[in-house]
């Protein structure tokens, strides 16, 4: 098993320009989370799938879209890229909800200029 | 803004000393768990605490959830240069739903 794959693992930008980060997950899992890591911060939340079919907004979603394209993959849009979204974007997956282990992809490191 | 608070931030130590990370929630948790991120890399799942006052240990590390269920702390003892990297906290609250809110990190470095 991949686990939770994510691509592309590097990413650089200008200002405006759009792209969609993609993650999925051979583990069967139900649930599926977008966050975000910027120094000192932890992990923040974008959205999240609860289950296929379901998107919901986290803590910081402004900004961005996403798509749960079947019980597989979940991708996230920056529909114009702004250099506040400079960070490192993780995708995690849990069996059913948050009230469980969550397995977190490589991660992608995307710079907007 | 975060609401689960973790100190300290940086913690530097040398090889064979105790290490502890606390992790503090203004609400009830349902549930923390506690993650490791080694440098470059991404979040690892350590352990999960659901009940009050719980108490669990994986080899040199304890995790322990407070009575109240609104704080918890990881120790290790006789720290390694393989224990190198950030613990997270992350707790999911009574009235959050499907939001695991993650503390900042404590980052850890091992001086040999």
């Amino acid at each position: 098993n991949a686990g939770v794959t994510q691509t592309p693992k590097f990413q650089v930008l200008k200002t405006g320009q759009s792209m969609t980060l993609q993650c999925a997950q051979d583990m069967n899992h139900n649930s599926m989370y977008w966050y975000r890591q910027d120094p000192g911060m932890g992990l923040r939340l974008i959205y999240y799938s609860a289950s296929e079919g379901t998107t919901d907004k986290g803590e910081v979603p402004n900004g961005y879209n996403v798509s749960r394209l079947n019980k597989r993959e979940f991708s996230l849009r920056l529909e114009s890229a702004a250099p506040s979204q400079t960070s490192v974007y993780f995708c995690a997956s849990s069996v059913q909800g948050p009230r469980g282990e969550q397995f977190f992809g490589p991660g992608t490191r995307l710079t907007v200029l | 803004g975060q609401q689960v608070m973790q100190i300290p931030q940086y913690q530097h130590v040398q090889e064979g000393e105790d290490f502890t990370t606390y992790c503090n929630s203004s609400t009830t948790l349902s549930n923390i768990q506690w993650y490791k991120q080694r440098p470059g890399g991404h979040p690892v799942f350590l352990i999960q605490l659901v009940k009050s006052g719980e108490v669990k240990k994986q080899k040199r590390l304890t995790f322990q959830f407070g009575e109240a269920k609104k704080n918890s702390s990881l120790h290790i003892t006789a720290t390694q240069t393989t224990d190198v990297g950030t613990y997270f906290c992350a707790g999911l609250k009574e009235t959050s739903g499907s939001r695991l809110t993650f503390g900042e990190g404590t980052q850890l470095t091992v001086n040999p």
